[in-house]
């Protein structure tokens, strides 16, 4: 079926590098993708997203890229810093369509910031 | 900002016994949802509510129920509680302008012994 899924479960950053969490979908109705970030202890709180008419969005020290032609999400944090360390999902719009209610997310990855 | 709260951080029930999680938003969202949230399988719908009095069923919606008798509250109800829902429970909102963003409570971290 069609899924959303993350090439690796965790990822260890030292702090001041550019960290890059990658994400797979399958869906190629999918026109909305977003990312979430999940501190401990906390819900998770939106960070960036990107419409599938898009190739490139950058945020604060947040970019994400889009490539549809291999179905490839990833989501690239500048000059890591301890605060960055959660984990990290990417979600598509299940429904294709730019105003829809539904996410699909992928399994998470977990960013380990080292000092 | 957009507030969803939920009563309890931390829950633990004996099998057998209903449960009821609840939710409240402040920002007068139409859509409510309720994921669990399970180590390596992400977020998985259970149920969303588009509306007051209504409701449908997500990815996995066996063994709960849910609630909207107001638009500001969505509550999930475990019938019967069973092991295998021991889970983290999250509930969101989406609504106004922020029309495809959740916005996520903080969690409840439910145990079934």
């Amino acid at each position: 079926g069609e899924s959303v899924g993350l090439h690796l479960p965790t990822l260890s950053v030292q702090e001041g590098d550019n960290s890059i969490i990658n994400c797979a979908y399958s869906n190629s109705a999918s026109d909305y993708f977003i990312w979430y970030k999940q501190e401990s202890g906390k819900g998770p709180q939106f960070i960036i997203d990107i419409r599938s008419n898009m190739d490139k969005r950058q945020g604060q020290r947040v970019t994400v890229l889009l490539n549809k032609t291999v179905k490839h999400l990833s989501l690239q944090i500048a000059a890591t810093q301890p605060g960055d360390s959660a984990v990290y999902f990417c979600a598509e719009n299940k429904s294709g369509k730019a105003a829809g209610n539904k996410l699909t997310f992928g399994g998470g990855t977990r960013v380990l910031v080292k000092p | 900002d957009v507030k969803v709260t939920q009563s309890s951080r931390y829950l633990v029930k004996r099998t057998g016994e209903k449960v009821f999680l609840e939710c409240v938003q402040d920002m007068d969202h139409e859509n409510m949802f309720w994921y669990r949230q399970d180590p390596g399988l992400g977020l998985r719908l259970i149920y969303f509510s588009y509306d007051v009095k209504m409701k449908e069923k997500g990815d996995i919606p066996e063994g709960y129920s849910v609630s909207r008798e107001k638009k500001e509250r969505f509550s999930l109800i475990l019938e019967s509680a069973s092991t295998n829902q021991t889970s983290m429970y999250l509930c969101a909102s989406i609504g106004g302008r922020e029309n495809e963003k959740l916005f996520f409570g903080s969690g409840t971290q439910l145990s079934v012994l």
